[in-house]
């Protein structure tokens, strides 16, 4: 089946910083998704980006298909960002069936 | 619009038992799906109903089963528990169409503990 990479997997910032995380996959995909997991454990829609770029206020994300791989900006980071970030795909000729990366923990520090 | 709901939001059992954890889809969505998340494992996709049929499946055991609704609310069961299953259990909704390349949306989950 497919794989779906992140990287890193451990991050420590301090507020203020900037920070980008990786999704490397290894097949074509219909669909791909940031979640951001809150300490209760709920999945928080950040973007549905199959390809091309996206904005959300202080978060960002492209993916380039054709190359296989995603990335999620994070600019002036706050306390609130911190959790683990997730990047899932649905490969193609599937329907609603995500393959999950194993995630970058973040932890953002005063 | 509402989200997706899940009930229980936690859950105790014993070894042997079984359990039954109900997802509720957002309005007008036909697509359930659950998805297992444990430490050691990450997260795994357990089956999708679409439209009260079980259209993708996983890779785990017969214990695992499930089923959907005519109004798109699915239950999903697991039989003679065992400590391993202990995890976070989310379910996802999608699809006013059935077409591939939709938005996921994911419910608080239920988490359970096998004693």
């Amino acid at each position: 089946g497919i794989q779906v990479e992140q990287s890193p997997p451990d991050l420590i910032l301090q507020e203020g910083a900037n920070s980008t995380l990786r999704c490397n996959f290894s097949d074509s995909v219909n669909n791909l998704q940031w979640f951001h997991q809150n300490p209760w454990g709920q999945l928080i829609n950040l973007f549905y980006i199959p390809s091309g770029t996206k904005q959300n206020g202080r978060l960002s994300a492209t993916t380039v298909a054709t190359e296989r791989y995603s990335l999620l900006y994070i600019s002036s980071s706050q306390t609130t960002d911190s959790g683990v970030y997730f990047c899932a795909v649905e490969p193609t000729g599937t329907a609603s069936k995500l393959t999950f990366g194993t995630g970058t923990r973040l932890q953002v520090t005063l | 619009k509402a989200g997706v709901t899940q009930t229980p939001r936690y859950l105790i059992k014993t070894r042997g038992q079984q359990v039954t954890l109900s997802c509720s889809p957002i309005s007008g969505h036909r697509s359930v799906s659950w998805y297992q998340q444990t430490p050691g494992q990450g997260l795994q996709f357990l089956f999708e109903y679409f439209s009260e049929t079980q259209r993708n499946k996983g890779n785990f055991p017969g214990r695992f089963s499930g089923r959907q609704f005519s109004n798109s609310r699915s239950e999903m069961n697991v039989s003679t528990l065992e400590l391993g299953d202990s995890a976070l259990y989310l379910c996802a909704s999608s699809s006013l169409i059935g077409a591939t390349g939709e938005t996921q949306y994911f419910g608080p989950g239920t988490r359970l503990l096998v004693l």
